[in-house]
Formats: structure tokens, sequence, C-alpha cells
């Protein structure tokens, strides 16, 4: 079974710049898996951040930014917050109606 | 406002039975997918299931096949899953989501309920 892959941790100093990355066990991901990222602080409802690789959520500041870097898709947060300190997982689409749930990174500002 | 409602959660003996509801409201039931993604305590997120717009087809994790079953009320905006057989893994919060699939151009969920806990233990 396909594995989606994220790094377990992050650390970013305030007013910095982090790209999480999101990627495939076997094989690249491009947009066909319409990557989508969410943001999630410890005992919360998922909040939707990026889909279809790039498209802001409502709502979701443009700090916030989606894109495939080599072989993955991306998440970039600039000017790091200390509300921007918690869980982040990626989805990417595999076909057939299934979707798979990356790990999760968990972001740390300091 | 959309709103996605979960109920239904609770303690379950492994083995048990036990029925998730989620009532929507706020947007038109019937052109969406729907879905249920859960949470084992101090883990990541998992999908477990998804239905298409019409209920004609449905989808799980290799995990829940043949143990969980997932059914919406288009009438009563609503959403199910029925988990039979149930494990201690089984064990965590049940989110109910919306899908956008944007005529199949696209995937991801839009909105989420605020979840249910199950619980599996004896």
């Amino acid at each position: 079974q396909t594995v989606v892959t994220q790094e377990p941790s992050f650390s970013v100093s305030p007013g910095g710049t982090v790209t999480l990355t999101c990627g495939l066990s076997s094989g690249s991901v491009s947009t066909n898996y319409y990557p989508s990222w969410y943001q999630q602080t410890p005992g919360q409802t998922p909040r939707t951040l990026i889909y279809s690789t790039n498209t802001r959520s409502s709502g979701v500041p443009d700090r916030f930014s989606g894109s495939i870097l080599g072989n993955k898709a991306a998440l970039t947060i600039t000017g790091a917050q200390a509300d921007d300190e918690c869980d982040y997982y990626c989805v990417l689409y595999m076909g057939n109606g299934i979707p798979v749930f990356g790990g999760g990174t968990k972001l740390t500002v300091l | 406002e959309v709103q996605l409602v979960e109920s239904g959660g609770g303690l379950v003996q492994p083995g048990g039975s036990l029925r998730l509801s989620c009532a929507a409201s706020g947007f038109t039931f019937n052109p969406y997918w729907m879905s249920w993604v859960r949470q084992a305590p101090g883990k990541g997120l998992e999908w477990v299931a998804n239905i298409k717009q019409d209920g004609s087809e449905t989808y799980y994790v290799d995990s829940v096949k043949g143990r969980f079953t997932i059914s919406k009320d288009i009438a009563k905006t609503s959403l199910y899953l029925e988990m039979n057989s149930l494990r201690a893994e089984d064990t965590a919060v049940y989110y109910c989501a919306r899908v956008v699939r944007g005529g199949y151009s696209t995937y991801y969920f839009d909105y989420w309920g605020q979840g249910a806990l199950v619980t599996v233990a004896s």
C-alpha cells in the first residue's frame, strides 16, 4: 500500500520561512494527486489550508502557500508566527475514491 | 453556515457495534461526497470511508473493510458510519467531513465536524 511521507517534526524561528513536504514511498507527487494541506492544533478540529496543490482555502492568510517542489508537494509558511505551532497534514488522492493522509508534521516555532 | 455535527460515540466492548451519525446543515447535501476520518489518541489523521453524492459507491480503508459501512440519508441530510466487530485499534475520534470533487477535477476536505470519540475497551 502506498505510504504518504512527511517530516515528523520541523522547527522554525519566529518570522522565518519553513517548507514542509509531502512525498510518496514510491513515485513522484504531481498535481494529479490534488495535494491538500490541513492544520490541526491538538484537541481541535482540522482546518483546511491549501487544496489542489496551491489554492488557499477561504480565510487562510497568504503566508501559507502550496506548490510542487521536485517530486513532492510542499507547504511553505513565510513569516512564521507563534500560533503556527501545531500539526500539519497533507492528503494525496490516489484515485478510485481513495485519499491517503501523510503522517503529519509537528511544527515548532522557537 | 455549513455545520456537521457528529453523535453516537461512546464506550463499546471489543467485538461490539456502534453507529455514528453526522447531521449536516447549511448546504445542499445531495451534490457532495462525504467522508469519515479518524484520529487515534496521540496519532495522526486517517481516512476511513467515502460515499459518493448519490450513495451509489462507497470506499474504505483496508483495515475497516467488511466491518464498517458508510451510508447517507439525503432526505435527513445525514451521514452514518455503522461499525461492527470493533477492535481496540478502532479507538479514535471520528470526524465527519465534506468532500469537494469539483466535477472530479479535485479532491479535498473543506468542512469538518467537531468529532465523536469512540472507545473500544473491556
